[in-house]
């Protein structure tokens, strides 16, 4: 158990658009879900914490208005990159919390912001 | 060319030999660590975990040390094989708090 999928694997979008990410836990119910980026060579940096009914928490520097994020239900949350600009592109990774401590990753976002 | 700044700290070694990765950890608070393993362009996969009531875990090839006295972690993979490839990242945590702290990662290359 503990599987965690990410939609779009893979997304190139135009500068100025807005791109959505799925995460969703698929075969148990988790109440929090996080949010990284990760550059190439890089370690994961989180960028929010999400909880299941409440509003987001976003790590210093991390802009809430330019990605925002939904967790709407036990096995959803949504990440959306608002008006995306070149420099937005990067890795973006989700893990969700089945227990106590333990995050399990999904297989991350590659965007493309041209 | 080369990326300065974004090195990561590598271990090579053959195909069947004992591999050990190491990792310093800072905050004292943190009483549960994690390994995780990541191949390129995917994300972090659970590997094997450890609570600070705990010096060693045993996995499936894989062993885990913990060092609290000096705040030292390692992860040992026996008989290594190409398919253990990939960067490897320890994460801490203290008990209760929601996230987790990421170390730089080292990368495992396995030659056949």
């Amino acid at each position: 158990g503990a599987v965690v999928s990410q939609h779009p694997s893979r997304v190139i979008c135009k500068s100025g658009t807005s791109v959505k990410i799925e995460c969703r836990s698929l075969d148990f119910q988790a109440t929090t879900m996080f949010w990284y980026r990760q550059f190439p060579k890089q370690s994961l940096m989180l960028m929010a914490t999400s909880n299941e009914g409440s509003k987001a928490t976003y790590e210093q520097g991390v802009e809430k208005d330019k990605f925002l994020i939904n967790h709407a239900s036990l096995t959803l949350s949504t990440l959306t990159v608002t008006s995306a600009h070149p420099e937005d592109s990067s890795f973006y990774i989700c893990s969700a919390r089945r227990d106590q401590e333990t995050q399990y990753f999904g297989p991350g976002t590659r965007l493309l912001v041209l | 060319g080369e990326n300065v700044g974004l090195h990561l700290p590598t271990l090579s070694v053959q195909e069947g030999d004992n591999s050990i990765i190491n990792c310093a950890y800072s905050n004292s608070a943190s009483d549960y660590f994690i390994w995780y393993k990541q191949e390129s362009g995917k994300g972090p996969q659970f590997i094997i975990d450890i609570r600070s009531n705990m010096d060693k875990r045993q996995g499936q090839r894989v062993t885990v040390l913990l060092n609290k006295t000096v705040k030292h972690l390692s992860l040992q993979i026996a008989a290594t094989q190409p398919g253990d490839s990939a960067v490897y990242f320890c994460a801490e945590t203290p008990s209760g708090f929601q996230k987790l702290v990421f170390g730089t990662g080292t990368r495992l290359l396995v030659s056949p």
